[in-house]
């Protein structure tokens, strides 16, 4: 299994400011994920990101307030933007295969609050 | 779309009880199901999956889950429960629509052993 770093692991934030979370991997993946999950709810799909193309947003989800970045294999980086206290969440990263039949690894998450 | 419910908020059990925490599923095709564990402050950890073959499944930390197509079910059951198995569990489905790539969760069920 996959061992997977974010940083930071919380942080408390002033509305309008960014923060941007970095996922670290310790072996070369094809696919990472980022989930939201709200304060006592289930984790939502934010996004896809591949290596070497644009990351694919869910339902709910732009670019201009998620930018995410995945410059390699074992690394990618998700932006909240110009947040308000309902962006206060859990941001979790995982890796995962192509294989439908193999489980995605998860990070340890990033706890944010808004104020 | 492919969809997974937890009926139960929260289950309360004694330690040294069997413990089951339920789950159905919507899907068209074959399921792929997974349960995962959340502990305070941690990100989610993987437990078992079912892909195919045999209807009982067993997993980490004496867990095991039970599938059963004719209900729809994909229950998390172990034998006897530890206080330290109390955490949130989620249990979730691959989406065939986006090439099994997503992972849809439920809405996570928090188990509370009690001493």
């Amino acid at each position: 299994s996959a061992v997977i770093s974010q940083k930071p692991s919380r942080d408390i934030c002033q509305r309008g400011t960014s923060l941007t979370i970095q996922c670290q991997v310790d072996s070369q993946v094809t696919m990472m994920f980022w989930y939201r999950q709200q304060p006592g709810q289930s984790l939502t799909l934010i996004a896809t990101a591949n290596q070497g193309s644009e990351a694919t947003y869910e339902s709910g989800f732009v670019i201009d307030k998620f930018p995410i970045s995945r410059p390699n294999l074992t690394f990618s980086t998700l932006t909240v933007s110009n947040m308000s206290p309902e962006d206060s969440s859990i941001y979790l990263c995982s890796v995962g295969s192509t294989e439908p039949y193999n489980e995605q690894f998860f990070g340890p998450g990033t706890r944010l609050t808004v104020l | 779309a492919q969809s997974v419910a937890q009926p139960e908020d929260q289950v309360n059990v004694a330690e040294g009880n069997p413990l089951t925490v339920k789950c159905t599923y919507s899907v068209s095709g074959n399921p792929y199901l997974f349960w995962y564990v959340q502990y305070p402050n941690r990100g989610l950890q993987f437990l078992l999956k079912y892909i195919t073959g045999d209807n009982l499944v067993k997993g980490s930390y004496g867990f095991e889950a039970e599938f059963n197509k004719s209900q729809t079910s994909f229950h998390l059951k172990k034998p006897s429960a530890l206080v330290s198995d109390s955490a949130l569990y989620f249990c979730a489905v691959r989406d065939i629509w986006t090439g099994f790539q997503k992972l849809v969760f439920g809405t996570g069920t928090r188990l509370l052993v009690s001493p």
